[in-house]
């Protein structure tokens, strides 16, 4: 296993069309996060999940926003209608479901929204 | 609600010691960490600290604890180019546990180091 795993790692799209990020946690893990960061600042909390449960969605996930993890395994994160806005790095990141059990990060999908 | 803040920028020259100072709002905070982001990349978990210690130390790195203030630094001895990085704090946010929870991070240090 090689660690957090998300794809692509760069994407520029026109304002008003879809995008979709996926991203592939370590294998044994069941708690995945995704977080969006903007230029100097630090990451913000998006939402996560625990395996295939969708549990908290920070209010920063408009309605435009859809995050879903089938499977318990991989996650996908939708953004509809992209606006100027949304340009960000995406970060994933993953954990066991146990107190103390630190979070591994993704290399991020930067968005670009032109 | 949680809020976690950081010195935006930190110059030092190679060799000398980095102090970089945290300080945070969430005195349930079981853990704290600290995370390395170079450039165009993710974050990189540096160290993390449980919220019943005073410091940690692990190799150049150090970390102290200020439960009273709510302070947290981390020092980088003997700092080499290749520490020049962001670096963030972080304390899980919503729930008394650490990393099973979501992180609040700080707006990152820029640390620079000059020959």
């Amino acid at each position: 296993d090689t660690g957090v795993s998300q794809n692509p790692r760069h994407k520029i799209t026109k304002r008003g069309q879809n995008v979709t990020f996926r991203c592939d946690p370590i294998s044994e893990h069941n708690r995945l996060y995704w977080y969006r960061q903007t230029l100097g600042q630090g990451p913000e909390f998006l939402t996560y999940f625990q395996n295939e449960a969708q549990l908290e969605k920070s209010r920063l996930l408009s309605d435009r926003f859809s995050a879903e993890r089938p499977k318990g395994s991989f996650s996908t994160l939708e953004i509809q209608r992209t606006e100027q806005g949304d340009s960000a790095m995406y970060l994933c990141a993953s954990s066991f479901d146990a107190t103390g059990t630190e979070a591994f990060f993704g290399q991020g999908t930067r968005l670009t929204v032109v | 609600g949680e809020d976690v803040e950081q010195s935006l920028f930190l110059s030092v020259r190679e060799g000398d010691s980095s102090v970089i100072n945290c300080t945070y709002t969430d005195s349930s905070s079981t853990y704290l960490y600290w995370y390395k982001q170079e450039p165009g990349a993710g974050l990189q978990l540096l160290t993390y600290i449980f919220s019943n210690m005073d410091m940690k130390q692990d190799q150049r790195l150090t970390v102290l604890l200020n439960k009273k203030d709510k302070h947290l630094s981390l020092r980088i001895a003997d700092t080499q180019t290749g520490d020049s990085a962001i670096y963030f704090c972080a304390e899980p946010s919503g729930g008394l546990t650490g990393g099973g929870n979501k992180l609040t991070f700080g707006t990152g240090t820029q640390l620079k180091v000059e020959l």
